[in-house]
């Protein structure tokens, strides 16, 4: 069964420092997501990702996020600088067509110290 | 958005039909409703999806009231695997929206 699939499963890095979570969503797949998950509370939205270009991002996805599809394979989600509160759990999904159903990565745990 | 909203909580037995229910009543013509639920340390999991008519798969049933406003997520047989929080999303069929997720249904089941 296709599946998302996310790396790394779980990052530490210094505060300030830039992160790159990297996902593979399913092949067929058009649209993708990031969202992030703190500990203990719900998902959170960050941004959706159609025809090469951000199609709706939330308040959390400010300047210091940038999401990329470099080669038509990888969606990457980058922090430029990581601030304590950025650490969560965060899934990358993909769908198909626009009333089809998402499919969710294992997530990355990233952990900022 | 419009929104849903669901019981905090909910406890079943093993092997026994689990009710889910979920509120909607600003719900559009437009909007599907799906379901996914979240095992512990995983990604949400797609389980169900509809617009209108009562849906089947091999993971659940899904009942939609008549006037559209509420839906329940049947679990015919719970085991141990089915305990998670269950998420009861509305999205919009024309954009290709994001899904927004609630606090859910956190499902115990019990031995």
């Amino acid at each position: 069964e296709p599946e998302v699939t996310q790396t790394p499963s779980h990052q530490v890095t210094q505060m300030g420092q830039e992160v790159i979570l990297r996902c593979v969503p399913i092949s067929n797949h058009l649209y993708f997501y990031w969202y992030r998950q703190i500990l203990g509370q719900k998902v959170e939205f960050l941004v959706s990702f159609y025809n090469n270009e951000i199609s709706e991002k939330s308040e959390i996805f400010d300047d210091q996020f940038s999401v990329e599809r470099p080669d038509g394979s990888n969606f990457t989600l980058k922090i430029r600088s990581t601030k304590l509160e950025d650490s969560a759990m965060y899934f990358c999904a993909s769908s198909g067509l626009r009333d089809t159903e998402a499919f969710f990565g294992q997530g990355t745990r990233l952990t900022v110290v | 958005d419009a929104k849903t909203t669901q019981p905090n909580s909910m406890e079943s037995n093993e092997e026994e039909p689990v009710h889910l229910p979920c509120n909607h009543s600003t719900i559009s013509g437009t909007d599907y409703i799906h379901w996914y639920r979240q095992l512990p340390s995983q990604g949400p999991e797609y389980v169900i999806h509809g617009l209108t008519s009562n849906v089947n798969n091999r993971m659940a049933s899904l009942a939609i009231a008549e006037d559209r406003k509420s839906s329940t997520l049947i679990l015919h047989r719970a085991t141990l695997r089915d305990a998670a929080v269950y998420y009861c999303i509305l999205r919009e069929r024309n954009y290709g929206q994001n899904f927004v997720f609630g606090p859910g249904t956190r499902l115990s089941v019990l031995p």
